[in-house]
């Protein structure tokens, strides 16, 4: 089955710095890969996602990059702001489900 | 984006009843439902996959008897967590997708503590 690996499990930035979070995935066949914010004692909230006929996709501060042939994903993260601090997690699609990353806590020190 | 509500947020119970939890989506019909369990600092392990009207699909590991999972309807899905015990404390979320969806919408979660 599909096995996710994210790294690193804490980064901590400046504000205004970039943050990047790498996972790497082994299920050729998963073509779906979301992230997820998660913030204390609530349930994770898509943030962006990218399907494998997509190499890099961007949305505002947030970009994602995929590469298929070496079997992993990125999260960049451009000019952080403190509210950006949170939990992010990688998923990939297996049929359907999703298996999850371990998971980057991201501070943002003012 | 589509909304999850999960019921409720919070629960606490004793040793040996049995808990209920509720994912209901508000406004579009979810033929499936992904229940998740996450531990402290831990990722989220999908526990089951229930599609309406059928018998929910267990993840290998997971007491079918103990979580049981219920999709009635195209709008609700239930876990009910059976003679709870302590070592069942855990944030429980589910997450909703419909036929036409590309992804699944997620919950709030319950945080569940058995005492």
């Amino acid at each position: 089955g599909e096995n996710v690996e994210q790294h690193p499990s804490t980064l901590s930035v400046q504000e205004g710095d970039s943050a990047v979070i790498k996972c790497t995935y082994s299920d050729s066949a998963s073509n779906y890969f979301p992230w997820y914010k998660q913030e204390l004692g609530k349930g994770p909230q898509l943030i962006i996602d990218i399907r494998s006929n997509v190499g890099e996709k961007k949305d505002q501060r947030i970009a994602v990059t995929l590469n298929k042939t070496a079997k992993h994903f990125s999260l960049h993260i451009t000019e952080t702001q403190p509210e950006d601090s949170a939990v992010y997690f990688c998923a990939a699609d297996q049929g359907g489900k999703l298996i999850f990353g371990q998971g980057t806590e991201l501070s943002v020190k003012p | 984006g589509a909304v999850v509500s999960q019921h409720p947020s919070r629960v606490i119970c004793k040793s040996g009843t049995s808990v209920k939890i509720e994912c209901r989506s508000l406004d579009f019909q979810a033929t499936t439902m992904f229940w998740y369990r996450q531990f402290p600092k831990k990722s989220l392990m999908l526990m089951a996959t229930s599609n309406e009207g059928s018998k929910a699909t267990y993840e290998q590991g997971v007491e079918k008897d103990k979580f049981l999972i219920n999709h009635a309807s195209l709008t609700l899905s239930t876990l009910t967590v059976t003679s709870a015990h302590p070592e069942d404390s855990s944030f429980y979320i589910c997450s909703a997708l419909a036929r036409t969806m590309t992804e699944a919408f997620f919950g709030q979660g319950t945080r569940l503590t058995v005492v």
